[in-house]
């Protein structure tokens, strides 16, 4: 079973600084997606980013972009310029490539993100 | 933003009792899920569907049931309702089967068992 995991339970950044969010995982498969959502206080669950297995590049979002090392199975977020409304909850997720009846996803325990002023 | 709604938002209930979450999508999308959040653990997967009456267990399916009679209504049902069920649930949905899709998810149904 693929596990992941989160070894940052708390993070903080001051504002307009650039921090990084660490995310493992455990995989035998060689084809699979990765994913970071987001989770403000709201409690609403937005995607920030995902990266394909069989992409090389990292991907990029505006201020949002992933270091996706696959041999070492390591995908973490970094938010640059950090602005007070980064403040949430980021979950790590990994879901498995095209096979099987339904694309199913595996969560991290999640880093909270404060931002100071 | 994918139309998916939860109800109730928010309940109460005590040791014992049956309860049904409802999920509702009006995006005609074909796969379903429910997790469940809890400190420390994350998003875990209870049960999910991939058609009008296709269902499966997830990671944490022990203690619930689902059923799913049309697309756009994906029920969850605690039979007996524990305290270790008090969760935050949260409905999700995708198109397609592709990993690179989507899941977009609902609000979110907090759950207290007394």
């Amino acid at each position: 079973a693929q596990t992941v995991t989160q070894s940052q339970p708390e993070m903080s950044v001051q504002e307009a600084e650039t921090v990084t969010l660490s995310c493992t995982y455990d995989t035998s498969e060689s084809d699979y997606y990765l994913f970071w959502y987001k989770q403000p206080p709201s409690r609403q669950m937005i995607l920030v980013i995902r990266q394909e297995a069989y992409k090389q590049q990292n991907a990029t979002e505006n201020r949002f972009s992933v270091n996706f090392q696959k041999a070492a199975k390591s995908f973490s977020l970094k938010i640059s310029d950090s602005q007070l409304g980064d403040a949430a909850m980021y979950f790590c997720a990994y879901r498995e490539g095209d096979t099987g009846t339904a694309s199913k996803l595996t969560f991290g325990t999640g880093t909270r993100l404060q931002v100071t002023l | 933003d994918a139309g998916i709604t939860q109800s109730p938002r928010h309940k109460v209930t005590e040791t014992g009792t049956p309860v049904t979450l409802r999920c509702h999508q009006t995006e005609n999308h074909r796969y379903m899920y429910w997790y469940r959040q809890d400190p420390g653990h994350g998003l875990r997967l209870i049960h999910y569907s991939y058609g009008v009456k296709d269902t499966d267990k997830g990671e944490v399916s022990d203690g619930y049931s689902v059923s799913r009679s049309k697309t756009e209504d994906f029920l969850l049902t605690l039979e007996s309702a524990t305290s270790s069920q008090t969760s935050v649930y949260f409905c999700a949905t995708t198109p397609l089967r592709s990993g690179s899709s989507e899941q977009f998810f609902g609000p979110g149904t907090r759950l207290t068992v007394l």
